[in-house]
């Protein structure tokens, strides 16, 4: 499974929307982009992935590159319950593809 | 729906001790599987059960074995605890292998 690079930490005021970006330049064509997120000491929620088009679901939205090699989640009007370590996640199918968590991105929102 | 639950959250070892971690899904999840986080780290994959019947290591699997007891059940066992196990444990089930995964609350276990 391809590597990904993400920012260490990351600031967004309360009601802005969050723009998360994730470098991919080494995914392949049959491996998707996985986003979650980890809430204090929670487990990891799922929010949302894609393969090449741009995705949106009730949490998020996410934007792939046309070349795919990096692409950006979006929390349109982050909250202080957004606070949190966001991954990007890429991984193929198939029963040997696995989720590889790096160490991510902290989210503060602040008021 | 429950989704994924572990018991027990807490739990406090000595060396060498023995404990099961219990996981159960109630999503009718084909995979399951058991992660570890240290602190200030990602998740590292201890062991996975493609589906029920099956089991396969993943990055960490020394010191540990698992056990598909059904559908909805996959259990972590330490046979002799050792304080390089102290972390947190999360369970982690998905409707088949190369799906979103669904993760319980997590169980943290210190071993002195």
């Amino acid at each position: 499974d391809a590597k990904t690079t993400q920012p260490p930490s990351m600031d967004c005021a309360e009601g802005r929307a969050a723009n998360l970006p994730c470098n991919h330049s080494t995914i392949s064509g049959n491996e998707y982009v996985y986003w979650y997120r980890q809430i204090h000491s929670q487990g990891p929620q799922y929010i949302i992935h894609g393969l090449k088009n741009n995705e949106t679901n009730e949490m998020a939205s996410l934007i792939i590159t046309e070349d795919r090699k990096s692409s950006t989640l979006i929390l349109p009007h982050a909250t202080l319950r957004d606070t949190a370590v966001y991954y990007c996640i890429v991984r193929g199918t198939g029963t040997a593809s696995k989720l590889t968590f790096g160490t991510g991105t902290r989210l503060q929102v602040t008021l | 729906n429950a989704g994924v639950t572990q018991t027990p959250k807490f739990q406090v070892l000595k060396t060498g001790q023995s404990m099961t971690l219990q996981c159960a899904q109630d999503m009718n999840h084909n995979s399951m599987y058991w992660y570890r986080q240290d602190p200030g780290m990602g998740l590292r994959l201890i062991y996975y059960s493609a589906s029920e019947g099956t089991t396969d290591k993943g990055e960490v699997p020394n010191g540990y074995n698992v056990s598909r007891l059904n559908k909805r059940e996959f259990s972590l066992r330490l046979e002799s605890a050792a304080p390089s196990q102290t972390s947190v444990y999360f369970c982690a089930s998905s409707p088949a292998p190369s799906y979103e995964q669904y993760f319980g609350p997590g169980t943290r276990l210190t071993v002195t």
